[in-house]
């Protein structure tokens, strides 16, 4: 069975404090990880796929990393708009499925 | 272009009563999942539909069903209403194509719906 486990659970930093979320996997076959962002009352939005491990893609100031058994989502000099829940989720290599398994989020809060 | 959509926003439902979702994926997507969102469990999979086929299904009781109409427009049904579907409904549609089969999942701003 497909597990994401994210940490932490919350995070406060002030705002330009960079940091780095954790999302730890177990997937039988790694078709893709998946890193999404989801403000409050919305549905999660797509900021990046990884397939495999080494690979890295970044837009503005988020960066994330893939490693055979984690990825990193780094977050350089935050904003207070880039508060938000950040999901992180894996497809199964099987054949025939769209299906994302989701971790829980971080739950990340920038103070001004 | 329009992104995916979902009616109506909000619902409140009693126990019992059945409940129908809406969902119109974005133009061109052909693959509609469903995704069920509480505080306690996080997204978890409901169904998955193409070309009006169920293709994967989670692990949820038979109340939930789902369909999936020609235009690509989904809905998804829950009969019997319990206190424990009170959830936000996440639809998502994705672009699937012959070497796109890693195209991300395009999620609406979901339905959310109290049972009381």
């Amino acid at each position: 069975e497909d597990q994401v486990t994210q940490s932490p659970e919350a995070l406060r930093l002030q705002e330009g404090e960079s940091s780095s979320l954790n999302c730890s996997y177990t997937v039988s076959g790694l078709r893709g990880l998946f890193w999404y962002r989801q403000d409050p009352g919305k549905g999660p939005e797509f900021l990046f796929t990884l397939y495999s491990a080494g690979e890295e893609k970044e837009k503005e100031r988020l960066k994330a990393t893939l490693t055979k058994k984690e990825s990193f989502l780094h977050i350089t000099a935050p904003k207070p708009e880039d508060s938000a829940t950040y999901l992180c989720a894996v497809r199964n290599s099987g054949a025939g499925s769209y299906q994302l398994t989701f971790g829980k989020g971080t739950k990340l809060s920038v103070i001004p | 272009k329009a992104g995916v959509t979902q009616t109506p926003r909000y619902l409140i439902k009693t126990r019992g009563q059945q409940v129908t979702l809406s969902c119109s994926p974005i133009s061109g997507h052909r693959s509609v999942s469903w995704y069920q969102q509480t505080p306690g469990q996080g997204l978890q999979f409901l169904f998955e539909y193409f070309s009006e086929t169920q293709r994967n299904k989670g692990n949820f009781p038979g109340r939930f069903s789902g369909r999936q109409f020609s235009n690509s427009r989904s809905e998804m049904n829950v009969s019997t209403l319990e206190l424990g579907d009170s959830a936000l409904y996440l639809c998502a549609s994705s672009l699937e194509n012959v070497g796109k089969r890693n195209s991300p999942l395009h999620f609406g701003n979901g339905t959310r719906l109290t049972v009381t």
